[in-house]
């Protein structure tokens, strides 16, 4: 099993639908959550940090689940600019070690 | 202000070639971090770098491999000989302090080509 599972999609969403993605990670311990955005030929950006109450930046809203190991990431009235691939990142036993999802990738159709 | 700087942004070469990536982290951050991304494994850290010093190196492939950071603003990605399943982004990252929920910053990639 992997240490960070995602659907790579792709999910493909008429613009101002609302979409739902779940990334499910294994290892209980971990402490820190982060949704990072790619575009196509990118780099990684940080779109926003997971808190375990839960926390809302704009249309996004990210939850997190820490009874059954599951983040999740809410995007409310999509935009064509949403197309991207969106990873899933959770700490791994270190201070500094990140575990990578491999993406799910979104593509918003007019 | 710029952001992480690497070069070059694309490499093609042959087999059996060596191979040197840069990167120049933000400023003032003492946290880098080599990646590496190709569609069949997703994001792979190779190696950690804090305050110019390699504190985890496990996820080098093997020898052929090799990263320094001689100085703060500096580090650099050794390949010696190149083989072409080395082809991928190779990203460089950058990080404020060594708190974990501080964002990690990402330089452009050097997309690698290994003929």
């Amino acid at each position: 099993r992997k240490e960070v599972e995602q659907d790579p999609g792709p999910f493909n969403v008429p613009e101002g639908a609302t979409v739902a993605f779940n990334c499910t990670y294994s290892n209980s311990a971990s402490q820190s959550f982060f949704w990072y955005r790619q575009d196509c030929r990118k780099e990684p950006k940080l779109l926003m940090s997971v808190y375990s109450s839960g926390n809302e930046d704009g249309r996004f809203t990210a939850q997190l689940n820490r009874a059954s190991q599951y983040i999740s990431l809410l995007i409310r009235d999509s935009k064509l600019s949403d197309s991207a691939t969106y990873l899933c990142v959770v700490n791994g036993g270190s201070n500094y070690q990140l575990i990578w999802g491999a993406g799910t990738k979104l593509i918003i159709k007019p | 202000d710029a952001g992480v700087i690497q070069s070059p942004r694309h490499e093609v070469t042959e087999m059996g070639q060596e191979v040197t990536l840069r990167c120049k982290p933000i400023s003032g951050h003492n946290s880098l971090f080599w990646y590496r991304q190709t569609m069949m494994r997703g994001l792979e850290l190779l190696i950690y770098f804090n305050n110019n010093v390699p504190i985890d190196d496990s996820g080098m492939p093997e020898d052929r491999f090799s990263a320094k950071m001689p100085n703060a603003s500096f580090s650099t990605l050794k390949i010696q000989p190149s083989e072409p399943r080395d082809s991928a982004v190779y990203f460089c990252a950058s990080r404020p302090g060594t708190s974990l929920n501080n964002e990690q910053f990402f330089g452009p990639g050097t997309r690698l080509t290994v003929l």
